[in-house]
């Protein structure tokens, strides 16, 4: 089964870039999407296909997947970003199906 | 504006079935698009049950494969779940959601409804 490692925890001071990794084996073949989970609210979509966002999220939210790496990149970090993180692929493997990560705790200093 | 939202029973007894319905309005199902199922134990992670497309066309987690069954009634443009022989480990957060395309990006998705496993 595929899987997809992120890391538990990432810290940032407000204005600077954080980055936050979705490893997978040759996971630069699949599309990455990203999902953005507030305490208590639904998954919100910021950036689908690796690097599109749809409309309404801000420039600040990007996407990048090559290799074995896919990196959501949030620049000018704002306290409103403080959340939990996710991405999701699709596993076309013999029993297809969807694959999320294990998430990333945001966390603005 | 498209708005899905999720019903069902808050509580079901270990070994039964738990039954949701996710209805939507603002997009009729039968014009197309997958929909599915997800779900986050308190305090854990995302993950896929499964989805379903208009047509019928259903896919499912492979972990969960034996218990589950998605099914779509366009006429009253709802898709439901059905969860068999749960356990507490099935106590979570159910989410539905609309899927761009087979395993796509989900875009839209209902605020959850909290099922909790318990006699």
């Amino acid at each position: 089964s595929y899987v997809l490692t992120q890391p538990p925890s990432v810290s940032v001071a407000p204005g600077q870039t954080a980055r936050i990794t979705c490893g997978g084996n040759n996971i630069g073949s699949k599309s990455v999407h990203w999902y953005q989970q507030k305490p208590g609210q639904a998954p919100v979509l910021v950036v689908y296909d690796d690097s599109d966002r749809p409309s309404g999220i801000p420039e600040r939210f990007s996407g990048s997947n090559s290799g074995n790496t896919a990196t959501l990149t949030i620049s000018r970090v704002e306290a409103g970003d403080e959340a939990d993180y996710y991405c999701q692929v699709w596993d076309s493997s013999s029993d297809p199906h969807v694959v999320f990560g294990g998430g990333t705790k945001l966390t603005v200093l | 504006q498209v708005q899905l939202q999720e019903s069902g029973p808050g509580l079901v007894k270990p070994s039964e079935t738990l039954s949701l319905t996710c209805a939507v309005s603002g997009y009729s199902i039968s014009s197309g698009y997958y929909w599915g199922w997800i779900r986050q134990p308190p305090g854990k992670g995302l993950e896929w049950i499964g989805s379903i497309y208009h047509s019928g066309s259903t896919y499912y987690n492979p972990s969960l494969k034996s218990r589950v069954t998605i099914s779509v009634d366009t006429s009253k443009n709802q898709f439901s779940l059905k969860l068999s022989s749960v356990t507490a480990a099935d106590t979570a957060v159910y989410y539905c959601a609309r899927q761009a395309t087979l395993g796509g990006s989900c875009q839209y998705w209902g605020q959850g409804t909290l099922v909790t496993v318990s006699s």
